[in-house]
């Protein structure tokens, strides 16, 4: 069964430094997407990507997160200048739609640790 | 905010139907009702999703209210490994994006 997949799976920064969380979408999915959860908390939105577009993007998706499809196969999520609170699990997931109907698949995570 | 309530956590011994419920009083009539699971340190996983009828699938069985404003979750025979949150979601109307609750953490008895 196709599958989001994500590197790595574990990560630790000092903060300040610069962070790329790499996915590889479902291969004929079109739009993308970054999510987040910090330790015990809910799941976040942090951005949708379609078209080599953001389409959507939420308050904590601030200056220093961008997200870039490099090639047909990679989506990537690159905090700038990592700070504490930006320690949590990030999950990537793909879709074929948009619509209400269209299931959204999700990535194993890659947990982000800034020290 | 989520569109969706539900309850905490719920119980369940092993082997034995479990249901979780859901409220969507907010429903739109084009919203479908997505229900995925988090096992700890993983990604959200999808379990099923619906509109109207209710739907089956190789992990388990929706059922939806008539008006829709509800649905339950129905695992069949609960084993250790469906021990997890369990999430309703309705997509946003405007951005799609999904709004995560809090869920139902699912503890299963041996």
């Amino acid at each position: 069964e196709p599958e989001v997949t994500q590197t790595p799976s574990h990560q630790v920064t000092q903060m300040g430094q610069e962070v790329i969380l790499r996915c590889v979408p479902i291969s004929n999915h079109l739009y993308f997407y970054w999510y987040r959860q910090i330790l015990g908390q809910k799941v976040e939105f942090l951005v949708s990507f379609y078209n080599n577009e953001i389409s959507e993007k939420s308050e904590i998706f601030d200056d220093q997160f961008s997200v870039e499809r490099p090639d047909g196969s990679n989506f990537t999520l690159k905090i700038r200048s990592t700070k504490l609170e930006d320690s949590a699990m990030y999950f990537c997931a793909s879709s074929f739609g948009e619509g209400s109907g269209n299931t959204i698949y999700f990535g194993e995570g890659s947990w982000l640790t800034v020290v | 905010d989520a569109k969706t309530t539900q309850p905490n956590s719920m119980e369940s011994n092993e082997e034995e139907p479990v249901h979780l419920p859901c409220n969507h009083s907010t429903i739109s009539g084009t919203d479908y009702i997505h229900w995925y699971r988090q096992l700890p340190s993983q990604g959200p996983e999808y379990v099923i999703h619906g509109l109207t009828s209710n739907v089956n699938n190789r992990m388990a069985s929706l059922a939806i209210a008539e008006d829709r404003k509800s649905s339950t979750l129905i695992l069949h025979r609960a084993t250790l490994r469906d021990a997890a949150v369990y999430y309703c979601i309705l997509r946003d109307v405007v951005t799609y994006k999904y709004i995560f609750g809090t869920g139902t953490r699912l503890k299963v008895l041996a």
